[in-house]
């Protein structure tokens, strides 16, 4: 089965920065575009970012444009989302997901990394 | 942006019910449309994909259907497993965007 494995997560000031990763295994990784997905304590579903399966395009929300950066590693089989000058409004439980054949649909998620930006 | 309004933004229901909850975009998006099942502390779920299709492995008493603005998730006969949170969520375009959830409750 398709496994996702985020890490990175942790309590960051605001205006630090921060690293997650996602571990993917059990597919053929550069085959798939990936996906972040976040959801603020007690709140929805947010998308933060896609990167296709090459990595050639790239897709940010407003919210986050000019702060994070997706990308990914194939040899690793890892995603990244580097995350710089960090709000409080970015405290969120991080999932990674896979989107599925058909790009759009996410249809495996990773566990979620918990980001707390607070002084 | 494409705005996803979900509703009833809770519903309170039995095992055995007929449960149906509505999303609409606010342009016309096809059938880029997915329904995901989400449980307090886990990640969400895939139940639907293309407004009808069912995920693989996804039981049968789920079902969607819809197109362009107006899309609805039908659980046929609800299941004590099924009391979570159900998001749609936009396909069409970037960004990608999810509706705000129905939370369905036990009655």
């Amino acid at each position: 089965e398709v496994q996702l494995l985020e890490s990175g997560g942790g309590l960051v000031q605001p205006g630090g920065s921060l690293r997650l990763s996602c571990a993917a295994s059990r597919f053929t990784f550069s085959n798939y575009a990936m996906t972040w997905v976040r959801q603020a304590p007690g709140k929805g579903l947010e998308w933060v970012s896609s990167i296709s399966h090459s990595g050639g395009r790239i897709y940010y929300a407003d919210s986050v444009k000019g702060r994070f950066t997706i990308s990914r590693d194939t040899s690793k089989n890892t995603l990244y989302l580097q995350m710089h000058s960090l709000r409080a409004e970015d405290t969120a439980v991080y999932y990674c997901a896979r989107d599925s054949d058909i790009d759009g649909y996410f249809d495996y998620w990773g566990q979620g990394t918990l980001v707390t930006v607070s002084s | 942006d494409i705005q996803m309004t979900q509703s009833p933004s809770s519903v309170s229901a039995s095992v055995g019910d007929r449960v149906t909850m509505t999303c609409r975009a606010s342009q016309g998006i096809s059938s880029w449309l997915a329904w995901y099942q989400q449980k307090p502390g886990k990640a969400p779920k895939l139940l639907i994909y293309a407004a009808s299709s069912l995920q693989s492995g996804v039981p049968s008493r789920f079902s969607g259907s819809g197109s362009g603005t107006h899309f609805t998730l039908t659980i046929s006969s609800l299941q004590p497993e099924d009391f979570a949170t159900y998001y749609c969520q936009q396909a069409n375009t970037f960004p990608r965007t999810f509706g705000q959830g129905t939370k369905v409750e036990i009655k």
